[in-house]
């Protein structure tokens, strides 16, 4: 079974450049959530969607950043216009709602100049 | 801020030995989980305890909670190289559904 999928693996883009990164989680996980991730920290959630619906989305900085999960399977990131401080490691997880561990794809690393 | 704060931030111990650390929080909880993250990786899930557990065990790794005093620790037994990685400690509170807060994770460097 593959895992949570995301592209692209690093993105580097000029401060007040748009940037977007995309999430597949595993097939049939109704949760998804994305992350980012500071250098020497602990993943702090951005948004979490049951099926279609953000459910909680109190720590996405809503005037740069954006989300949306079409049909309730892959979900987009949206950042615009980047910022110097958003240099950091987006992480997107996927869980069902049988088990309560979540499943992480390998981040994208974004750096912005 | 972050709820979990892991104790130490960095641990290094030879092949063989034991690696203990420790996450303590401050809200109640649903439960208590561990993930461990190679560089440059995602997060891969270790094992979860429920709040009315006590004591928990999955092959080498053990993890105990104490909601009394808002803590828990994961010991890895007999310690290898392919440990070292970073151990995060990430809570699910009664209050927030199926969010998760992560501390900020103790580096443990196993040296062969």
């Amino acid at each position: 079974e593959a895992g949570v999928v995301q592209s692209p693996r690093y993105k580097i883009i000029e401060k007040k450049q748009p940037v977007a990164f995309w999430c597949n989680p595993i097939s049939g996980h109704n949760t998804l959530y994305w992350y980012r991730q500071n250098l020497g920290q602990g993943p702090e959630l951005l948004i979490r969607y049951e099926n279609e619906e953000a459910v909680d989305d109190s720590q996405l900085p809503k005037d740069r950043f954006s989300a949306e999960r079409l049909k309730g399977v892959d979900s987009t990131l949206k950042i615009q216009p980047a910022e110097l401080g958003d240099s950091a490691v987006y992480l997107c997880a996927s869980r069902d709602y049988v088990h309560n561990e979540q499943f992480f794809g390998p981040g994208t690393r974004l750096t912005v100049l | 801020s972050q709820q979990g704060e892991e104790d130490p931030q960095a641990l290094s111990i030879q092949e063989g030995e034991n690696a203990t650390m420790n996450c303590s929080y401050k809200t109640s909880i649903n439960n208590l989980q561990w993930y461990r993250q190679n560089s440059g990786r995602g997060l891969v899930h270790l094992i979860l305890i429920r709040s009315n557990e006590r004591e928990k065990h999955s092959g080498r790794l053990r993890v105990t909670l104490d909601t009394s005093k808002k803590s828990s620790s994961l010991l890895i037994t007999a310690s290898r190289a392919a440990d070292t990685a970073s151990y995060f400690c990430a809570t699910e509170r009664e209050t927030s559904g199926s969010r998760l807060t992560f501390g900020e994770g103790t580096q443990l460097t196993v040296n062969p």
